[in-house]
């Protein structure tokens, strides 16, 4: 069965601190692909990243990055130097068969000026 | 190229009353799936369909929930006698294949809530 664990629900940090989201997930299948979303305050879902399982080169864009181990299972995000516009709830997901992606139940990053 | 578009974005109902949600997938777009989103909580699964085709209802709750996508016109999600336990946001997303790699563009969602 396919699971996604966000173990983190809240966390507060001050601006300009790094802060990393932990990410665990669970699968039986060799292929699959991992994302991260954030949901801003006004709720829409913006894509941050998309991950396939073959490829765990960690990926940097900005004051984001990514790190994806295999061995854990986990895909964690950290966020460099932030800021309070990055206050949102993130959510880690899931798709690799049925055509579904399957959520983690986020967490909510507060950013204290 | 316009994005996913959903409508309304704010829906309000009393209970029993029927919701309506519609869905205009991405220009190329025949896959359209719906999410659902009920407080403090992530997106779960309810349906996948194709053009007038539904491929996978297994989110779907067994009763009071609908969801059609016809030859013409959006994705229409509909849930009759509507109760308080509803109240959530309702997210469209669509695909332009059959899905392999998770290739899903998610619309603004729909947020319903009952009085």
């Amino acid at each position: 069965a396919q699971k996604v664990t966000q173990a983190q629900t809240e966390i507060s940090v001050v601006e300009k601190e790094d802060v990393t989201l932990d990410c665990v997930y669970e699968t039986r299948d060799t292929t699959y692909y991992l994302f991260w979303y954030k949901q801003p305050p006004s709720g829409e879902l913006v894509f941050l990243i998309r991950r396939n399982s073959f490829d765990e080169q960690n990926e940097i864009s900005g004051r984001y990055s990514w790190n994806f181990q295999k061995s854990t299972s986990s895909f964690n995000f950290t966020i460099t130097a932030s800021q309070v516009v990055d206050s949102a709830v993130y959510f880690c997901a899931q798709y690799s068969s049925a055509s579904k992606i399957i959520f983690g139940s986020g967490t909510r990053l507060s950013i204290r000026p | 190229n316009a994005g996913v578009m959903q409508n309304p974005r704010h829906l309000v109902r009393r209970r029993g009353q029927e919701a309506r949600l519609r869905c205009s997938p991405m220009k190329g777009h025949s896959h359209v799936y719906w999410y659902r989103q009920l407080p403090e909580e992530g997106l779960k699964f309810m349906v996948y369909l194709q053009k007038e085709n539904i491929i996978d209802e297994s989110g779907m709750p067994k009763e009071r929930f609908s969801a059609e996508f016809p030859k013409e016109g959006p994705s229409i999600l509909r849930i009759q006698q509507v109760v308080r336990g509803d109240s959530a946001a309702y997210f469209c997303a669509s695909s332009p294949r059959t899905e392999g790699i998770g290739e899903q563009y998610f619309g603004p969602g729909t947020r319903l809530t009952v009085t």
